[in-house]
């Protein structure tokens, strides 16, 4: 039990295009999500904690306009990354809150590639 | 600002023998969780152990035992009879509060054959 899925596993995109990223928990409901971003070689780096039916809540220093999350089901966030540019080339992560409120199932993450 | 320091970028370890990653962390909540993941080349986040803050029992699964110092704020992980399987990024990350999880820079392990 308690599997997340992502997709796409692996996108790349021409710069100036969106691209949308999908987390669903399968089994199981999310009414919190989060969403990491990971350099390589690098920790995870929280971006942005996802509340279902509510506006996401980003860390400093991420651009809200830039990555838009949507919570609109208890199991699906979706982040898209607006007018990507070769930067935004990173491994995204995202995860979800079990139902006994504070463990966390990770997603197998996607690879952004903007060229 | 919450902090968590794994000291050792790297470690290495014979197959068969034991190996013991550090972690510390700073805060100030009575009650919390702790967990090691571990990121192999996949890069899926695997949950190694946790550890809940209240209990003074160190958590155990198979091969991966714990060492938590609540005094001292340090949850070290020790990996026994290490496989070549075990190769990887290991984090650790404490959940304090209603903050979300935190993760160390983490320490990439190698396992000697």
């Amino acid at each position: 039990g308690a599997v997340v899925s992502q997709h796409p596993s692996w996108v790349i995109c021409k710069s100036g295009t969106s691209v949308k990223i999908e987390c669903r928990s399968l089994d199981f409901q999310a009414t919190t999500m989060f969403w990491y971003r990971q350099f390589p070689k690098q920790s995870l780096m929280l971006m942005a904690t996802s509340n279902e039916g509510s506006k996401a809540t980003y860390e400093q220093g991420v651009e809200k306009d830039k990555f838009l999350i949507n919570h609109a089901s208890l199991t699906l966030s979706t982040l898209t990354v607006t007018s990507a540019h070769p930067e935004d080339s990173s491994f995204y992560i995202c995860s979800a809150v079990g139902d006994q409120g504070y463990e966390q199932y990770f997603g197998p993450g996607t690879r952004l590639t903007v060229t | 600002a919450q902090t968590v320091t794994q000291s050792q970028p790297e470690m290495s370890v014979q197959e068969a023998e034991t190996v013991t990653l550090s972690c510390t962390y700073d805060t100030s909540e009575s009650d919390y969780y702790l967990f090691w993941y571990k990121q192999p080349p996949s890069r899926q986040m695997i949950l190694v152990i946790r550890q809940e803050a209240y209990k003074q029992q160190n958590a155990t699964e198979n091969r991966f035992s714990v060492n938590f110092q609540k005094a001292a704020k340090s949850f070290s992980l020790k990996i026994s009879d290490s496989q070549l399987g075990d190769a990887a990024m290991y984090f650790c990350a404490p959940l304090l509060g209603n903050t979300p999880l935190v993760f160390g820079k983490g320490t990439r392990l190698s396992v000697i054959a």
